[in-house]
């Protein structure tokens, strides 16, 4: 199984901030990744699919990079609709795999 | 407006069967794999499998392949989860989701499965 470690799995940020969280791969998933995003109480919601492509309606400051092992989510400007849990997904080869998640909240 | 309302979930014992649906509308559900997802109180995320838009192929997350069984009625634009003897570590928010080519776009809001004597 192809193993997604993300990290940090716990950020404290301010409004305005750059925000950068990484998720990495046990092995080549190319660039079938998405990040969703939830938060609490909601069920979660995809913003980047193919590591790097925006859903629609997605605000401009969310940015997905990556390929192969190594995937980044950045958000340019953190506002205070953006606390949430970030999920990395793998659907390179079954089974998916999710990473852990990496928390974020404002200070 | 894409929505996948699922049901069934709720308090059972160790060993007991448990179906769970996930009705969708918003979309031309035959046009579109569907699989299940579920989220432990810890907040892990497991995938579970996933199913063909004709239900002709289904593919499972290999831990939960023999007591876990995903099936679709496009008909009645639903998807189902079978469970059978259920265990205390399946206890978990179950979600339907859409799987066009590419991961998953949509997510129900979930249903709730507790297992415990």
């Amino acid at each position: 199984n192809t193993v997604m470690t993300q990290s940090p799995t716990f950020m404290f940020t301010s409004v305005g901030d750059r925000v950068t969280m990484s998720c990495k791969a046990s092995q080549n998933v190319g660039v079938n990744v998405g990040w969703y995003q939830q938060k609490k109480g909601q069920s979660p919601k995809r913003l980047i699919y193919w590591a790097s492509n925006r859903d629609t309606g997605v605000p401009d400051r969310f940015t997905g990079s990556g390929s192969g092992t190594e995937f980044t989510l950045t958000i340019s400007n953190m506002q205070a609709e953006d606390p949430a849990s970030y999920y990395c997904l793998q659907h390179n080869s079954y089974p998916w795999t999710f990473g852990g998640g990496t928390k974020l909240e404002l200070k | 407006e894409v929505q996948l309302v699922e049901s069934g979930g709720g308090l059972v014992q160790p060993g007991a069967s448990l179906k769970l649906s996930c009705v969708a509308s918003g979309f031309t559900f035959s046009d579109y794999w569907m699989g299940w997802v579920r989220q432990t109180p810890g907040k892990t995320m497991e995938w579970i499998g996933d199913i063909k838009y004709d239900g002709s192929y289904t593919n499972y997350a290999p831990s939960l392949k023999n007591r876990f069984t995903i099936s679709r009625d496009n008909a009645k634009s639903t998807l189902y989860l079978q469970m059978s003897n259920v265990r205390s570590e399946d206890t978990a928010t179950y979600h339907c989701t859409r799987r066009p080519y590419g991961g998953f776009d949509y997510w129900g809001q979930g249903v709730m499965v507790t297992v415990s004597a």
